[in-house]
């Protein structure tokens, strides 16, 4: 199975950089997954990274270390609209997606 | 444009009632998911299928059971519904083989459930 850890909460102010950090343990890997959820809504796809490094998409980038079990999504140039939820997963060899709980942010202005 | 439907967004149940939740994507997805996502835990994986009339049980299975008919139908049932099964169900589809550029998994719009 998978154990994905990710904070719970996080603060940032309009404009700011923020960083989430997910850490994962898995029996195994085919892809890491970043989703933004807000209130009352589906989750909606960021990002996904399968090779190490760093994948760039205009305000949103995600990296992966492999052999870290690590990821992080960087949110730059914070709107208000940013905050959500930001969830964190990992699809394993059979294809299923396990989820972290879920990074709360908010941006304040 | 890509589309998974739920056909209940909000619904109140009594305990013991036999609840079905239906799911419906026009992809073609081979694979389906059904999770339910409760505060502070995410979303947590109850079934999901590969092909038609095939299932595998997710991370919290009890209580739950699914049927698919036909490829784009993923049915959630609840054989007798509990208060603790009280959440937000979420149904999603996917490729059965994603490739390494870009694939995701699509979600509906949920479905609330409340059991009294």
């Amino acid at each position: 199975g998978q154990n994905i850890d990710q904070p719970t909460e996080m603060t940032a102010t309009e404009g700011a950089i923020v960083q989430i950090n997910c850490t994962y343990q898995t029996s195994g890997f085919n892809g890491l997954f970043w989703y933004q959820q807000h209130a009352g809504e589906a989750p909606t796809f960021l990002s996904y990274n399968v090779l190490d490094g760093l994948e760039e998409k205009g305000r949103f980038s995600s990296f992966l270390s492999r052999s870290k079990g690590y990821s992080y999504l960087l949110l730059k140039e914070l709107q208000m609209k940013d905050s959500a939820s930001y969830l964190c997963a990992v699809r394993g060899w059979d294809y299923k997606l396990s989820f972290g709980a879920g990074t709360t942010v908010t941006v304040r202005a | 444009d890509v589309k998974v439907t739920q056909s209940s967004r909000y619904l109140v149940k009594r305990t013991g009632e036999k609840v079905f939740l239906e799911c419906v994507q026009d992809m073609d997805h081979e694979n389906m998911f059904w999770y339910r996502q409760d505060p502070g835990l995410g979303l947590r994986l109850i079934y999901f299928s590969y092909d038609v009339k095939m299932k595998e049980k997710g991370d919290i299975p009890e209580g739950y059971s699914v049927s698919r008919e036909k490829k784009e139908r993923f049915s959630l049932i609840l054989e007798s519904a509990s208060t603790n099964q009280t959440s937000m169900y979420l149904c999603a589809s996917s490729l059965l083989r994603p490739g390494l550029s870009g694939n995701t998994i699509y979600f509906g719009e949920g479905s609330w459930l409340t059991v009294v």
